[in-house]
Parts: C-alpha cells; sequence; structure tokens
C-alpha cells in the first residue's frame, strides 16, 4: 500500500531536548516536504527536498533542520525545540521532480502532535 | 506565503444538500488541487485540475476553475455525514516549483 509514515504521532517534550520525527515513503517520490499546521494559519512549508542530498527552505524553516540521505527517508529535527513549536506537523511527498515542471497530487503522512513545554 | 484562501471559512448544511466552497489565488498557477482533512488527521489528495482545464468531475466532487478570475470551486453533491471535514485548496507555482502553497481551508459540517 502506498503510504508515507511518521513517528511518532504524539509527542510531548521539554525546551531544549533535542528531537526528531522519523519520515518514510514507499513510493520512489523523488519530493518531500514538511509542513506544521496551527490554527488560524493554515499548512505552512518548513522545508521541502527534490532528491537526495537536496533540501530547500521553505516558509517556517527557523528553528528546523532536515536531511535527506536516502530517497525513502526525511527526517525532520529540532535541535532545541521550544514551545512556539508546538503544532501539528505533517510529511508529505509527491512525484514532482524538477522535468516535470509542474505539481503533482502529495500523499500526507498522519501527522505529528507536538508538544513543548 | 499564502496563495489560496478558501471561502466560506466554515459551511454547516443538512445532509443531502449540496456543498460549494471556493478557493481564490494570487498568481499563475500550472495546478490547482484539493484536499481533505478529517480532524487531526493526514490531508487527503481529492482532485487535481490543470491550468487549461475548465471542469473536472470525480464521482459527487465537482471542481471548477477560472483562471481569468484566479479562484475555482469544489461543489460536493449530495452531502453525507461522512463528508464532514476540512477541504482545503492547494495551489503550486507556474514557475515551475512543486512546492504546494495550502489555503486555511473551508470547515464542512453535515448534520444528519
Amino acid at each position: 500500500e502506498a503510504q508515507v509514515t511518521q513517528n511518532p504521532r504524539y509527542l510531548i517534550t521539554v525546551t531544549g531536548k533535542k528531537l526528531t520525527v522519523t519520515c518514510s515513503q514507499n513510493m520512489n517520490h523523488e519530493y518531500m516536504s514538511w509542513y506544521r499546521q496551527d490554527p488560524g494559519l493554515g499548512l505552512r512549508q518548513i522545508y521541502y527536498s527534490m532528491n537526495v542530498e537536496v533540501t530547500d527552505k521553505g516558509d517556517v524553516p527557523e528553528g528546523y533542520k532536515v536531511s535527506r540521505k536516502e530517497k525513502r527517508n526525511f527526517p525532520l529535527i529540532l535541535e532545541s525545540p521550544s514551545p512556539n513549536q508546538t503544532s501539528l506537523y505533517f510529511c508529505a511527498s509527491s512525484l514532482s521532480t524538477p522535468s516535470r515542471g509542474r505539481s503533482d497530487e502529495a500523499f500526507f503522512g498522519q501527522g505529528t502532535r507536538l508538544t513543548v513545554v | 506565503s499564502q496563495q489560496g484562501e478558501e471561502d466560506p471559512q466554515a459551511l454547516s448544511i443538512q445532509e443531502g444538500e449540496n456543498a460549494t466552497m471556493n478557493c481564490s489565488y494570487k498568481t499563475s498557477i500550472n495546478n490547482l488541487q484539493w484536499y481533505r482533512q478529517n480532524s487531526g488527521r493526514g490531508l487527503v489528495h481529492l482532485i487535481l485540475i490543470r491550468s487549461n482545464e475548465r471542469e473536472k468531475h470525480s464521482g459527487r466532487l465537482r471542481v471548477t476553475l477560472d483562471t481569468s478570475k484566479k479562484s475555482s470551486s469544489l461543489l460536493i453533491t449530495a452531502s453525507r455525514a461522512a463528508d464532514t471535514a476540512s477541504y482545503f485548496c492547494a495551489t503550486d507555482n507556474h514557475q515551475g516549483a512543486q512546492k504546494l502553497v495550502f489555503g486555511q481551508g473551508t470547515r464542512l459540517t453535515i448534520n444528519p
């Protein structure tokens, strides 16, 4: 079954304690991205990756890091979480590549609800 | 940057009625997509309409696109309780980026 898998689904942590949210897709997609969803603000893109070892900032990258060492995995790293990073996070992947020059259907993970106290 | 904006923000109708949601965007696009999100869950792709298309159907869904007005509408016919969800439009960038920009969504409630 085609899917994007995020872990963990729920996480409560303390300010400053490094954490990683994992994301894995089984569709051989080249494009992967991370979003955060906050009430009244909709979904905002944090980082995206067009291929292995190619990552770039989205609209709200501050306080986050990503890596893309393998095609299927795109972990989101919070080196020193702060309470303003409390949010619902989504990983997504799609077939889109630069050569296609357009977007395609995105597949989303089930989300990670992060609380930083 | 916010590209798509949905209208209304919330919509409540009776089961069996039709629901119409609108989306406006600012810049030229290649595609416009609609997604559904059940409470706190991941987004599910509903339909994609390309900039050279004016209307598209999928089951009980009908999407229109007016590039001259930079707007789109999603019509759900014969609504069911299971259609209760938030609906988002997402646009890409005509300059070739794959990045999707989402609006804030329309919260649809279907009353039995």
